[in-house]
């Protein structure tokens, strides 16, 4: 079974530019978390998505969205980036399940991405 | 506020040494779930385990074992007889019912041939 994939794997971009990450889920898995890592900040939550819809969110300003299809592919998208969006996106993915039932996340391997 | 500490930065021990990864967490609900993930040098973070908060055995898988005490708060890792391949960055985490995991900051542990 094919795990959580995530393109590009590597990726630079200047001040002010906007960058779109791919999440390509387990098969089967409906809900999909991104996460950002930083040396400073450590693992931080960004957002999930079940089903199409944004199910919970972190604490993040508004240049940082997302959005789900109905395949259960995700993508996220920083505008306007800044230096300090430097980090390593990871994603998730779960089972998941209307009724909260907890099902352990599995991670992809992140996209590393670099603002100068 | 839900909160995971893991207050051990750097684990450096020689191969073969039986190793413990300190964790302890805050949170106010009384269901909630506790993992610990491995992130080797390639990124990609490698689950390990999870426990719920009703269930309080302790496990172990391999090398590899678990001490859950909800009076302390506390999820603890050990491996026994580490080897150089479990040289890696380990991370305790929390959740609630939201599924949002909240990490601590890390581990980094380096075994010594």
């Amino acid at each position: 079974k094919a795990g959580v994939t995530q393109t590009p794997r590597y990726l630079i971009k200047t001040r002010g530019q906007q960058v779109t990450l791919s999440c390509s889920p387990i098969s089967g898995h409906r809900s999909v978390s991104w996460y950002q890592q930083t040396p400073g900040q450590g693992l931080q939550f960004l957002f999930e998505y079940f089903s199409e819809t944004q199910r919970n969110k972190g604490n993040f300003p508004g240049r940082f969205s997302g959005r789900q299809f109905s395949n259960s592919r995700s993508e996220m998208n920083v505008s306007t980036l800044e230096l300090g969006d430097s980090a390593l996106y990871l994603c998730a993915s779960s089972l998941a399940s209307l009724a909260r039932d907890y099902n352990e996340q599995f991670f992809g391997p992140g996209t590393r991405l670099t603002v100068l | 506020a839900q909160k995971v500490t893991q207050a051990q930065t750097e684990i450096s021990v020689v191969e073969k040494e039986d190793v413990t990864l300190d964790c302890v967490y805050e949170t106010r609900d009384t269901t909630y779930y506790l993992f610990w993930y491995k992130q080797p040098p390639s990124g990609e973070l490698v689950f390990l385990i999870r426990r719920n908060s009703f269930d309080e055995q302790n496990e172990i898988s391999g090398r590899y074992s678990w001490n859950f005490q909800k009076s302390t708060s506390s999820f603890n890792f050990t491996i026994t007889a580490s080897q150089v391949v479990d040289s890696a960055v380990y991370f305790c985490a929390l959740s609630e019912l939201t599924g949002k995991l909240i990490f601590g900051q890390g581990t980094t542990l380096q075994v010594k041939p």
